[in-house]
């Protein structure tokens, strides 16, 4: 089992919909939750971070967390042809280790 | 601020030459990453440093592949002999410690793609 999990994709939306990535992890000490988005041949860059359950909101974007299910997802409202990236999940366990998860690619359809 | 520097930006050599990657920091960060990026494997940690010290390089392929931080503002990743199999874009990145960011934040530079023939 991979300790951080997200479907490949490619999820395709059309735009003006919400898009929704998911993402699973094993350990359950886990403590800090992020979403990096990383645009095709460019390096990743943080779009938000989570670290208590629920949702945390920043624009368009939402993070959820359920630590209880191990899932963490991010949701992008007003999806625009521009957010047609990978999306990577990390998760930060115990000490200083931040795994990252193979990403979602995303295409918004104009 | 600058950002993570990181050169060259491409690297093209042959097998068996020793290949050497480099990185600057943001100043005032007091942890870095190396991460090798592949679309087999993803995107992988190969070592972390902590106030320029090695804290873990279980990531390390093989003892074909070192790392160093001799200062606060500068890391080499050297891969010699050099192998096809090691072609990836090679990451570095940075992160602080303390108010003013996110805990535990990660900043990438922009990586190295390196092309063993």
């Amino acid at each position: 089992q991979k300790e951080v999990e997200q479907n490949s994709g490619p999820l395709s939306v059309p735009e003006g919909a919400i898009a929704s990535l998911n993402c699973t992890y094993s350990d359950r000490g886990s403590q800090s939750f992020f979403w990096y988005r990383q645009y095709s041949g460019k390096s990743p860059e943080l779009i938000m971070s989570i670290y208590s359950n629920g949702d945390k909101e920043d624009g368009r974007f939402t993070a959820q967390l359920n630590k209880a299910s191990q899932y963490v997802s991010l949701l992008i409202r007003d999806s625009q042809p521009s957010d047609s990236a990978t999306y990577l999940c990390a998760v930060k366990s115990g000490g200083f280790k931040t795994i990252f998860g193979a990403g979602t690619r995303l295409f918004v359809k104009a | 601020d600058a950002g993570v520097i990181q050169s060259p930006r491409h690297e093209v050599t042959e097998m068996g030459q020793e290949v050497t990657l480099r990185c600057k920091p943001i100043s005032g960060h007091n942890s870095l990453f190396w991460y090798r990026q592949t679309m087999m494997r993803g995107l992988e940690l190969l070592i972390y440093f902590n106030n320029n010290v090695p804290i873990d390089d279980s990531g390390m392929p093989e003892d074909r592949f070192s790392a160093k931080m001799p200062n606060a503002s500068f890391s080499t990743l050297k891969i010699q002999p050099s192998e096809p199999r090691d072609s990836a874009v090679y990451f570095c990145a940075s992160s602080p410690q303390g108010a003013g960011a996110p805990p535990d934040t990660q900043y990438f530079g922009p990586g190295t793609r390196l092309t063993v023939l």
